[in-house]
C-alpha cells in the first residue's frame, strides 16, 4: 500500500546509455513532480505534471524527457547519460486546491553513473 | 529570487539536548513554510508548516514559527532523541507557480548517546 513509489531503487549504468526512471502513485493526486538530489544533499525541482500537462519545466537539459501517460504516473526518461547526472531522483505527488497542497515523496532512485 | 538558507551542518548533539535548526528565507510574496526530515536511505517526509506571519507548527515535539519580521522559520525540539538523526530540509511554497517547493541545502543532525 506504498503511496509514492518508485522503480528501480538503484540504477548503475555507463556514460552514454539512456534509460528509465518509473513513478507510480496510489493516492488519487492530480500533480506530481520529478526532483534531483546531488551528492550534497541539494534538493531541487525537475518538473511537474498536473493533469498529464507539464507546468514546470526547471531549466533542465533536454536529454531528460517527463511522461506522464496518467495522473498516476510520471515518469523519467534520460538520454545520453553524464557522469554529473549521479544523483538519487525523488518523485512526489500532490492534490491542487487543498489546504496545504502537501507534497508526498517517494523513496529515490540512486542514479550512479560510471 | 526565492531562497531558502540553512545552518551548515552536520548538528552533532547528545540525547536530550536542546535543538535549533537554522532557517531564513528569501521571497517575492508571501510564502508559506515547511519543514521536510529525510531519515537515512528514505525520501521525504513533511515534518511542520505554517501558512502565514505568527503561526507556529508542530509535530512529534518538533515546533516552529514563521516570523515574517525577521523572515524566519527556525526549527526547535527540546529534547532530542537518537531516532531523530536525518537531514531537514525547510522549504518555502509560493501561491501558484505550479505548487513548486524551493528547499534549502539540508541540516544533518546526529544524535548520540
Amino acid at each position: 500500500d506504498t503511496a509514492v513509489s518508485q522503480t528501480p531503487k538503484y540504477l548503475v549504468t555507463q556514460m552514454g546509455n539512456d534509460k528509465s526512471i518509473k513513478c507510480e502513485q496510489n493516492l488519487g493526486h492530480d500533480t506530481m513532480y520529478w526532483y534531483k538530489q546531488d551528492s550534497k544533499k541539494f534538493l531541487k525541482i525537475m518538473f511537474s505534471y498536473n493533469n498529464k500537462e507539464l507546468i514546470i519545466n526547471e531549466t533542465v537539459p533536454n536529454r531528460f524527457s517527463p511522461k506522464s501517460p496518467d495522473k498516476a504516473h510520471l515518469n523519467l526518461h534520460i538520454n545520453s547519460l553524464e557522469l554529473g547526472d549521479s544523483a538519487v531522483y525523488f518523485c512526489a505527488s500532490s492534490q491542487q486546491g487543498t489546504t496545504y497542497n502537501e507534497q508526498f515523496f517517494g523513496p529515490g532512485t540512486r542514479l550512479t553513473v560510471l | 529570487g526565492n531562497s531558502v538558507t540553512q545552518m551548515e551542518g552536520p548538528v552533532t548533539l547528545s540525547e536530550e539536548a536542546f535543538l535549533t535548526i537554522n532557517c531564513t528565507y528569501t521571497a517575492t510574496g508571501y510564502p508559506s513554510l515547511f519543514w521536510y526530515v529525510q531519515y537515512p536511505g528514505e525520501g521525504l517526509q513533511l515534518l511542520l508548516k505554517a501558512t502565514k506571519a505568527d503561526d507556529k507548527g508542530s509535530n512529534k515535539g518538533f515546533e516552529a514559527t514563521y516570523r515574517k519580521e525577521t523572515t524566519s522559520f527556525h526549527l526547535e525540539k527540546g529534547s532530542v532523541q537518537v531516532s531523530d538523526s536525518a537531514v531537514y530540509f525547510c522549504a518555502l511554497k509560493l501561491t501558484g507557480g505550479g505548487n513548486k517547493l524551493t528547499f534549502g541545502t539540508g541540516t544533518q543532525l546526529k544524535v548520540e548517546l
